[in-house]
């Protein structure tokens, strides 16, 4: 099975700061790594797919970067709304998994 | 416009039974899987099962396998995820969302749009 970990747990940063969250998986996974925000009280809602796609209406400073066992989702210009969960969840193989996720505040 | 619209709250005693409920709308429902993801309070996602409308496939996480049963009823076009005997530790919120791809084989296993939650809350 494919374990997922993620850092820090805990950010806070800036209105207009870069932000950077690390993900990283205990086998490669090739470019198979999706990234969820999600918001206080609401469900995860997808930002980026196969590690540096991104989503539909997602704010191009939204990035996702990296391959193999290695992630990073970058937000640049740190905005209010983007306080909330940060999730990646590996869609390598079954089991699914997610990395404890990372929590953005704003100071 | 993709909908999934999950029951509400629950609040329920252990060893009670419990089945919740999403039903999806605005889209082909076998084209894409549902799956169905934990949430413990104040905790991250865990991923529990995924159910394939074309074929009836059900994969389980192994944590979660015996535990939880998904089933779907394709004439309503909504999923379940049902216990058969609550514990305490069933308290979490439960997501469902859809799921890129209609069979195991061809699955991405990106989850692009998800349900609401829902709350269940047991205890005695």
């Amino acid at each position: 099975d494919v374990q997922m970990s993620q850092s820090p747990p805990f950010l806070s940063a800036s209105v207009g700061d870069r932000v950077t969250i690390t993900c990283r998986a205990s086998q490669s996974i090739a470019t198979y790594l999706n990234w969820y925000q999600q918001k206080s009280g609401k469900a995860p809602n997808l930002l980026i797919h196969d590690a540096s796609n991104l989503e539909s209406g997602v704010p191009s400073r939204f990035i996702g970067s990296g391959s193999g066992t290695d992630f990073i989702l970058t937000i640049n210009n740190l905005q209010p709304e983007d306080v909330g969960s940060y999730h990646c969840q590996q869609s390598f193989s079954v089991p699914l998994s997610f990395g404890g996720g990372t929590r953005v505040q704003i100071k | 416009e993709v909908q999934l619209v999950q029951s509400g709250a629950e609040v329920k005693k252990p060893g009670d039974s419990l089945k919740i409920s999403c039903e999806a709308s605005g889209y082909t429902f076998s084209d894409y899987c549902i799956g169905w993801v934990r949430q413990l309070p104040g905790k991250g996602l865990e991923w529990m099962g995924v159910i394939y409308f074309r074929d009836s496939d059900i994969r389980y996480s192994p944590s979660f396998r015996g535990q939880v049963t998904l089933s779907a009823d394709k004439s309503v076009n909504t999923a379940y995820l049902q216990w058969s005997a609550l514990k305490a530790s069933d308290t979490a919120m439960y997501y469902c969302a859809r799921g890129r791809g209609h069979s195991f084989g061809n699955s991405k296993w990106i989850f692009d749009h998800w349900g609401q939650g829902t709350l269940v809350t047991v205890s005695s």
